[in-house]
């Protein structure tokens, strides 16, 4: 079984600056990929970035990259250059790749980003 | 039109009512998927489908069912609800037929049972 570990419940961070969300992952699998989604208080769940456990350089996607640490399990968020409407919160999840698992992602509890002007 | 949609979108009802979610996606993948979401919990899986005749239980289906219809429409139900099923309620498909893991997700069901 996979678990995801968000252990920062809510973090502030000021306009412009750069924020990084912490995401720590436990599974057997040697095959795995991790996700990062966004949801602001609208409630809708946007895909930010995604990085496969093969992958030998970190995924980047705009201002967000994910620091990709295997040995340590561990997939970082990376946001630079802070936007007000960044505020909201950030879900780490994964799916294992071993084997055909249909999608089921499993996802960790969460950091409520707030981006101060 | 959206990829996913989930209907109602928000519903107050009382404990012991029956209360059904609808999902339906155009997307035209066999598999779909029902997510719950609690504050510090992220999203939890509750059922999920690979096609209309093959359905399973998640990580936390006690007190809910499904049913689906149809490729395209998935509904959860809540045959007696009670107040700790209070939560927001995802119905979710894949982005791409490849198993890459990225999935739509619909604009969220929120329930409140009093």
């Amino acid at each position: 079984a996979q678990k995801i570990t968000q252990t920062q419940p809510g973090m502030f961070v000021q306009e412009k600056e750069a924020v990084t969300l912490d995401c720590t992952y436990d599974t057997s699998d040697q095959s795995y990929g991790l996700f990062w989604y966004k949801q602001p208080s609208s409630g809708e769940m946007i895909f930010l970035i995604y990085q496969g456990s093969y992958d030998e350089q970190n995924a980047t996607e705009g201002r967000y990259s994910l620091n990709f640490q295997k040995a340590r399990k561990s997939a970082n968020l990376v946001i630079s250059a802070s936007q007000l409407g960044d505020s909201a919160m950030y879900f780490c999840a994964m799916i294992p790749r071993g084997y055909d698992a249909g999608n089921m992602l499993t996802f960790g509890g969460g950091t409520r980003l707030m981006v101060k002007p | 039109d959206a990829d996913v949609t989930q209907t109602p979108r928000n519903r107050i009802t009382k404990t012991g009512k029956r209360i059904m979610l609808e999902c339906s996606q155009t997307k035209g993948h066999d598999r779909m998927y029902w997510y719950r979401q609690d504050p510090g919990l992220g999203l939890r899986l509750i059922y999920y489908s690979f096609d209309v005749k093959d359905i399973n239980k998640g990580e936390i289906s006690d007190g809910y069912s499904v049913s689906r219809q149809a490729q395209a429409k998935f509904s959860l139900s809540l045959e007696s609800a009670i107040p700790n099923q209070t939560a927001l309620y995802f119905c979710a498909t894949p982005v791409s037929r490849v198993n890459t893991g990225e999935l739509f997700f619909g604009e969220g069901s929120r329930l409140t049972v009093l």
